[in-house]
């Protein structure tokens, strides 16, 4: 089955820095890759999210880029805010006609300090 | 309802009881997938559903675990035999399936189980 390794576990930044999470995968036949913030005793709730028909995918202040060949993607945060502090989940998809199982990477706890 | 609804919020429980969690789907939602998360630890995939085809049953840590979804909508997870290792947040979430849809996931609260 699939396989989502994710780094950090833990990530610092002051605010206004940028923050890099990575996430790998092993099934090639992966075609969905979501990124998923969940605040402190709140529920995960989608960000952002990338097809594997493309490369890189913008919105605001966060960016995902997805390399196939290598089997990573990354989310790329610029101008952190305190607000942006949270655990990231990545996760990989594949839409088969049977299971439609969504694998998630460990998370990375994200801290904008001020 | 507007999103998806889980209960009991909170359930303590003692050693060896067993417990019903409950899951109530957005409307109109095919696909629903439960998920456990431990204290400071990420999504661990227990059970998919899909429409009428067969559960993916692969994430259930042992046969104490099992869950159904009656009628397409609402699930339940029932954990038999409770064990202070299973005390955990268990997230449930569904999606909509079918071409053209995304593939976000809507989770609930989450029903947080303590077992003493």
């Amino acid at each position: 089955g699939e396989n989502v390794e994710q780094h950090p576990s833990t990530l610092s930044v002051q605010e206004g820095d940028s923050a890099v999470i990575k996430c790998t995968y092993s099934d090639s036949a992966s075609n969905y890759f979501p990124w998923y913030k969940q605040e402190l005793g709140k529920r995960p709730q989608l960000i952002i999210d990338i097809r594997s028909n493309v490369g890189e995918k913008k919105d605001q202040r966060i960016a995902v880029t997805l390399n196939k060949t290598a089997k990573h993607f990354s989310l790329h945060i610029t101008e952190t805010q305190p607000e942006d502090s949270a655990v990231y989940f990545c996760a990989a998809f594949t839409f088969t006609g049977g299971g439609n199982k969504l694998t998630f990477g460990t998370g990375t706890q994200l801290k904008v300090e001020l | 309802g507007a999103g998806v609804s889980q209960s009991p919020s909170n359930k303590v429980t003692e050693k060896g009881k067993d417990v019903e969690l409950r899951c109530d789907p957005i409307s109109g939602h095919t696909a629903l997938y439960w998920y456990r998360q431990s204290l400071g630890q990420g999504l661990e995939f227990l059970i998919y559903f899909q429409g009428n085809s067969a559960p993916d049953k692969s994430g259930l840590p042992s046969d104490r675990f099992s869950a159904e979804r009656t009628g397409g909508s609402v699930s339940t997870l029932t954990i038999q035999r409770t064990q202070q290792e299973d005390s955990a947040v268990y997230l449930c979430a569904s999606r909509r399936a079918g071409s053209g849809y995304t593939g976000e996931l809507f989770f609930g609260e989450g029903s947080r189980l303590t077992v003493l």
